[in-house]
């Protein structure tokens, strides 16, 4: 069975700095599907990235990033330029692409306080 | 947009009650899960469901039911409410095939079983 592991409970970054949240998987599997959630105090589970593993290049959105590496089962999500929106719980996620219904697997989460 | 939205937000039941969580969403999904969201367990998926009438357990289904009659809603039972189910429960849809990445929640229910 496919786990992923948040080694991380809780990161603090300043406004406008950036910030690195680690996430490892375990899995068999070559083809998945790999996403950061973003869960804010008002509960709404936000997708904030998502990779898919038979791409090399890593995935961007705006100011998130990802560190993707396939050999290590690593997935970063880097932060740029820090807003105190980016306030929030964050969850690392696998899907595989071969198991019956692909169901998400989470990570425990990361809470990302962000200060003035 | 898409919308998952759950009944209710906050609930509080007595131990062995018969407790019902629904869910319903507005894109016409095939694939609706119940997740159970703990501090320091991350989100365990109760159960899941591919189509009408059609469900599969998940990771944690011991104490839980779901049904769902039709496609836009998917209901979660706790046959006999236990304190050990007091926890934020999270329900999810996700169209049908496998490069339809992104699945979309609900607010979630937080419920506390007294």
């Amino acid at each position: 069975a496919q786990t992923v592991t948040q080694s991380q409970p809780e990161m603090s970054v300043q406004e406008a700095e950036t910030v690195t949240l680690s996430c490892t998987y375990d899995t068999s599997e070559s083809d998945y599907y790999l996403f950061w959630y973003k869960q804010p105090p008002s509960r709404q589970m936000i997708l904030v990235i998502r990779q898919e593993a038979y791409k090399q290049q890593n995935a961007t959105e705006n100011r998130f990033s990802v560190n993707f590496q396939k050999a290590a089962k690593s997935f970063s999500l880097k932060i740029s330029d820090s807003q105190l929106g980016d306030a929030a719980m964050y969850f690392c996620a696998y899907r595989s692409l071969n198991t019956g219904f692909q169901k998400l697997v989470f990570g425990t989460g990361t809470r990302l306080l962000v200060s003035p | 947009d898409v919308k998952v939205t759950q009944s209710s937000r906050y609930l509080v039941k007595r131990t062995g009650e018969k407790v019902f969580l629904e869910c319903v969403q507005d894109m016409d999904h095939e694939n609706m899960f119940w997740y159970r969201q703990d501090p320091g367990l991350g989100l365990r998926l109760i159960y899941f469901s591919y189509d009408v009438k059609m469900k599969e357990k998940g990771d944690i289904p011991e104490g839980y039911s779901v049904s769902r009659e039709k496609k836009e809603r998917f209901s979660l039972i706790l046959e006999s409410a236990s304190t050990n189910q007091t926890s934020m429960y999270l329900c999810a849809s996700r169209d049908r095939g496998p490069m339809n990445t992104e699945a979309f929640f609900g607010q979630g229910t937080r419920l506390t079983v007294v």
